[in-house]
């Protein structure tokens, strides 16, 4: 199964922009690269995927490098609410042996700061 | 209705115990997940059920017995658990298990003891 590297831990101020980074340089040419993020005492919460192309949508921006090797998950301004586990992980979208599976890594704790 | 729905949030069993945890969707997915965490740790998949039929056991213990009754409905049952089961349990949805997004429910906590 193709693998994600993320650092453990990140900390932003509120209202302040915050890029998660996520390593995956085996990455094959189907899998889609998705975030999700798991508040306290709650299931995890799918934040926005994507495949080459950058992404927006009203919770975050995905911006992908051009080898695809790596990803940033980027907050605009973050809010107190943003504090979370932040998942990286590679949905593949063709057969294999990880075809179906949603897979996550360690992922990032992000703490944000009044 | 973007809810998964899972019942009960919380369970003590005894190791002797059979019981089964719930979960329901009603987006019309035809993709349903069980996931294990335990504390501080990510989940990790246990099962995929596509289309009614599994198609993913991670090397699960015969213990845990799923089972996908309709495209709506997916259980877990439970039967001689360790107390190393202890775990928040989490059910899953997607359109399709090709790429799409997940819908996890707020799982169920779970105590052998």
């Amino acid at each position: 199964d193709a693998k994600t590297t993320q650092p453990n831990s990140m900390e932003s101020n509120e209202e302040e922009p915050v890029h998660l980074p996520c390593n995956h340089s085996t990455i094959s040419g189907t899998d889609y690269i998705h975030w999700y993020r798991q508040l306290p005492s709650q299931g995890p919460e799918y934040v926005i995927h994507g495949l080459t192309s950058n992404v927006n949508n009203r919770m975050a921006s995905l911006a992908i490098a051009e080898d695809r090797k790596s990803s940033t998950l980027i907050l605009h301004r973050a809010t107190l609410r943003d504090a979370a586990v932040y998942y990286c992980i590679l949905r593949a979208n063709a057969g294999g042996t990880s075809y179906g599976k949603l897979t996550f890594g360690q992922g990032t704790i992000l703490t944000v700061h009044p | 209705d973007t809810e998964v729905t899972q019942t009960p949030k919380h369970l003590v069993m005894g190791m002797t115990n059979k019981k089964s945890l719930k979960c329901e969707q009603h987006m019309g997915h035809r993709a349903m997940y069980w996931y294990k965490q335990k504390a501080k740790k990510p989940p990790e998949l246990m099962f995929v059920y596509s289309y009614e039929k599994l198609s993913i056991n991670e090397s699960v213990p015969s213990r845990f017995s799923p089972e996908c009754p309709n495209s709506s409905l997916l259980n877990l049952h439970l039967h001689a658990l360790q107390p190393e089961d202890s775990a928040l349990y989490l059910c899953a949805s997607s359109q399709w298990v090709q790429n799409t997004e997940a819908f996890f429910g707020q799982g169920t906590r779970l105590t052998v003891v």
